[in-house]
């Protein structure tokens, strides 16, 4: 079974400066899609970025970038010039690409880790 | 296009209760999946459904039931509630089963008493 772990229960940075949050998996499976979620105070889920394993190339949103070491297995996220706004709890997340499996369709979250923006 | 809606976002329900919580996914979605979110255990899949199918199934005990209609809106019901059931429910939809994006609605939040 996959597993996902954020070690790092809370995070704080100042507005406009740049933060990472940390995720490392655990999986046997060589093709594969990982995820960061933003949930707010609103608890909506918002997707923030997606790598797919088979790409080497780190995925980029803007000021939300990746740091995907697929041997490491670490899937690390940047947030540069950091906004109020981006104050939520981040949900790290991995989903097979089998198709063939039982966990096709499925999300295994990370414990996720408190953001707080600091004017 | 509209997002994904749940009903009702708010339920009280006793020890002993049952529950149903309704999920419409986003137009065109066939797929639905389920999380219970807690501050204990995090978000945990509890299942998807795909064309009136279920594709996927968590750990969590046979309380914990679902379906899906032919228009793609699913519900979940909970049977003999326990406390430990107080949580967040979460529905997710997507396009296809496993490879696209899942998009989240907002949830409902049940207190169990």
């Amino acid at each position: 079974a996959q597993t996902v772990t954020q070690s790092q229960p809370e995070m704080s940075v100042q507005e406009a400066e740049t933060v990472t949050l940390s995720c490392t998996y655990d999986t046997s499976e060589s093709d594969y899609y990982l995820f960061w979620y933003k949930q707010p105070p609103s608890r909506q889920m918002i997707l923030v970025i997606r790598q797919e394993a088979y790409k080497q190339q780190n995925a980029t949103e803007n000021r939300f970038s990746v740091n995907f070491q697929k041997a490491a297995k670490s899937f690390s996220l940047k947030i540069s010039d950091s906004q109020l706004g981006d104050a939520a709890m981040y949900f790290c997340a991995y989903r097979t690409a089998n198709a063939g499996g039982t966990s096709y369709g499925k999300l295994t979250f990370g414990q996720g880790t408190i953001l707080t923006v600091h004017p | 296009k509209a997002g994904v809606t749940q009903t009702p976002r708010y339920l009280i329900k006793t020890r002993g209760q049952q529950v149903t919580l309704s999920c419409s996914p986003i137009s065109g979605h066939r797929s639905v999946s389920w999380y219970q979110q807690t501050p204990g255990q995090g978000l945990q899949f509890l299942f998807e459904y795909f064309s009136e199918t279920q594709r996927n199934k968590g750990n969590f005990p046979g309380r914990f039931s679902g379906r899906q209609f032919s228009n793609s809106r699913s519900e979940m019901n909970v049977s003999t509630l326990e406390l430990g059931d107080s949580a967040l429910y979460l529905c997710a939809s997507s396009k296809e089963t496993g490879n696209n994006e899942q998009f989240f609605g907002p949830g409902t939040r049940l207190t169990v008493l």
